[in-house]
């Protein structure tokens, strides 16, 4: 398993629920990305992780959008009240030490619908 | 902020050469990222662009004009596997990307 992985593949949840989404990245990246992509979009940045602190969260859309890294390696982003707008694909992407030129790996993404 | 340009589709047919153009408006940037992705499938890294020119990787070759706020990617002897959706990127340690070109290979 050398790729980022996340899961679950698929969650469907209802209105005002709350949500974890899981990513595994690359083993000894230190850098850790999170990016949405809506249908017929490209990825819109997040949030991106240095080891366990987050180094900029600039991209996430409200305080019901967090995520945490506590052990420098699996990250969390946690969805609270959601809503059906929340719903789109959730990427990350993990890259060696988050050099400017470094490249992204991504996982297969986290396909959230909201009802 | 970040914004770029590209277009919505592109449609040829088996062995042709493609050129998805990008334009991009940006205070500030590293380089030109491209990527591919499958319906259904992760992006994946296709070529980068850290100073103006072109650089070759295989069938695909990517260019950046930082005067003109310009790239491309240049896709030779299409094949049918080459049926995805491509995105340029700015590089800012965090990528912003294009809304992305569909590229369909016809027989």
């Amino acid at each position: 398993g050398a790729g980022v992985s996340q899961t679950p593949s698929n969650k469907v949840t209802e209105k005002g629920k709350y949500v974890e989404l899981r990513c595994d990245p690359i083993s000894g990246h230190t850098a850790l990305y999170w990016y949405r992509q809506s249908l017929g979009q490209g990825p819109e940045f997040l949030i991106y992780f240095q080891g366990t602190g987050a180094a900029d969260d600039s991209g996430l859309p409200n305080d019901r959008f967090f995520a945490v890294r506590p052990e420098g390696s699996v990250s969390t982003l946690k969805i609270q009240r959601t809503e059906r707008g929340d719903s789109a694909v959730y990427l990350c992407a993990s890259s060696l030490t988050g050099g400017y030129q470094e490249t992204q790996y991504f996982g297969p993404g986290t396909r959230l619908l909201v009802l | 902020g970040q914004s770029l340009e590209q277009p919505s589709e592109v449609t040829a047919v088996e062995g042709a050469i493609v050129q998805i153009n990008c334009t991009y408006q940006t205070s500030g940037f590293y380089g030109l990222s491209w990527y591919q992705q499958h319906d259904g499938g992760a992006p994946t890294f296709l070529s980068y662009n850290a100073l103006d020119g072109l650089e070759e990787t295989g069938r695909f070759s990517s260019f950046l004009s930082r005067s003109d706020s310009y790239g491309y990617l240049l896709l030779q002897e299409l094949q049918m596997k080459d049926s995805a959706s491509y995105f340029c990127a700015l590089n800012d340690y965090k990528l912003s990307f294009g809304a992305g070109t569909t590229v369909t290979v016809r027989a």
